[in-house]
């Protein structure tokens, strides 16, 4: 597998071996976060998301994990396929009490590139 | 139906012209937003609105004119754009006024976009 120990805006990985993309968040009050995939000419669309009350979830061949401590995002990916080629967004907002506004706030995107 | 479906695709406009974007979800959705992406950035918010309502407006110019007509359409009203106005606009929903409220994991559904041009 292969990780970025900082976001970098491209991750080019071997088809079979394990992804991480990493993300940074802003806003320590934020409490739930979602991460995107955007295809070329395409919307993004929902991967996988996870609440601050929670430090680990898995999907299908993906796991987000959060670190609150370092405001810290993770995006697993299992056995990267040449579909999985795309550019990864996390996003983050406030989804509980007085703080939320509505507003999900993204961050600057990894280029995940997949070799055959 | 878990789609929200954006109108046109593609649409190329002059300076002088008007044109409306278009958007439509039937999940029931009560939070609708407008976003900006120019090449290579991740989405910009622009609106939001929550039960029809106008919540947010990120310090959008005012040729770019929102409208929510019922709970399940969203345009974006266009007129004397600028070239720098170019970019994908892109519609999402969510439930109930924002994204995973409730306690609720709430899945979070954008539209395909609308690539604008202006020239």
């Amino acid at each position: 597998g292969e990780s970025v120990g900082l976001h970098l805006p491209t991750l080019s990985v071997q088809e079979g071996d394990n992804s991480i993309i990493n993300c940074a968040y802003s806003n320590s009050a934020s409490d739930y976060f979602i991460w995107y995939k955007q295809e070329s000419g395409k919307g993004p669309q929902f991967i996988i998301d996870i609440r601050s009350n929670m430090d680990k979830r898995q999907g299908q061949r993906v796991t987000v994990l959060l670190n609150k401590t370092v405001k810290h995002l993770s995006l697993q990916i299992a056995a990267t396929q040449p579909g999985d080629s795309a550019v990864y967004f996390c996003a983050e907002t406030i989804a509980h009490g007085s703080g939320n506004t509505g507003k999900l706030i993204f961050g600057q995107g990894t280029t995940l590139q997949v070799k055959p | 139906d878990t789609e929200v479906t954006q109108t046109p695709k593609h649409l190329v406009m002059g300076m002088t012209n008007k044109k409306s974007l278009k958007c439509e979800q039937h999940m029931g959705h009560r939070a609708m937003y407008w976003y900006k992406q120019k090449a290579k950035k991740p989405p910009e918010l622009m609106f939001v609105y929550s039960y029809e309502k106008l919540s947010i407006n990120e310090s959008v110019p005012s040729r770019f004119s929102p409208e929510c007509p019922n709970s399940s359409l969203l345009n974006l009203h266009l007129h004397a754009l600028q070239p720098e106005d170019s970019a994908l606009y892109l519609c999402a929903s969510s439930q109930e006024g924002g994204w995973g409220q409730g306690g609720r994991n709430t899945e979070a559904f954008f539209g395909q976009g609308t690539r604008l041009t202006v020239v």
